[in-house]
């Protein structure tokens, strides 16, 4: 019944792994989104598919790859994490005017 | 440009106080949507409300309201009488009409006292 989960909830590595978080959303809407809250709150958007096609890049790492294998599924692949990745990411998906959260993903880098 | 202020960082109540939380936008779109969205220490985020930019009709649900006004470009968001349980970070944001992106102001944080 959930409208947009993720896996996994908490996810705790060493600096240099590489680690993904995946997306899911039975909603059938056809944009899904990516999004960083720092550790002041700060929410901003990563990334953004719109039926499988990357619409929205922002100013992100090469390191942070999205890949998104059909319209109900949006992963987020990181590679050689860096201490200022630890974060908690949120995957969202919207229709024209709703937009619908994940539980977010708690990302510690140590 | 889109751009979505909350002055306000932090606020502290004590329990049956009425409190407001402030947003004002910034956007040259002539279609957009306001959200806020709770953020309770549990970690996600709950949708409240939606506008449009055509209905500026203020709304209200249970101890929540809303005042949106163009005007000002603003759409602030009061508590009545709050509890314990309002304890959380606020978000107010933005969604113009191409791409669906939201624009998140930096979030208020609640407190409420017993």
């Amino acid at each position: 019944d959930t409208a947009v989960s993720q896996t996994p909830k908490y996810l705790v590595t060493q600096m240099g792994n590489d680690k993904s978080i995946k997306c899911e959303q039975n909603l059938g809407h056809d944009t899904m989104y990516w999004y960083k809250q720092d550790s002041k709150k700060f929410l901003k958007i990563m990334f953004s598919y719109n039926n499988k096609e990357l619409i929205i890049n922002e100013t992100v790492p090469n390191r942070f790859s999205p890949k998104s294998p059909d319209k109900a599924h949006l992963n987020l692949h990181i590679n050689s994490l860096e201490l200022g990745d630890s974060a908690v990411y949120f995957c969202a998906s919207s229709s024209r005017t709703l937009s619908v959260f994940g539980p977010g993903t708690r990302l510690t880098v140590l | 440009a889109q751009k979505v202020t909350q002055a306000q960082t932090e606020i502290s109540v004590v329990e049956k106080e009425d409190v407001t939380l402030d947003c004002v936008y910034e956007t040259r779109d002539t279609t957009y949507y306001l959200f806020w969205y709770k953020q309770p220490p549990s970690g996600e985020l709950v949708f409240l409300i939606r506008r449009n930019s055509f209905d500026e009709q203020n709304e209200i649900s249970g101890r929540y309201s809303w005042n949106f006004q163009k005007s000002t470009s603003s759409f602030n968001f009061t508590i009545t009488a709050s509890q314990v349980v309002d304890s959380a970070v606020y978000f107010c944001a933005l969604r113009g009409s191409t791409l669906g992106r939201l624009y998140f102001g930096r979030g208020t944080q609640l407190t409420v006292w017993p």
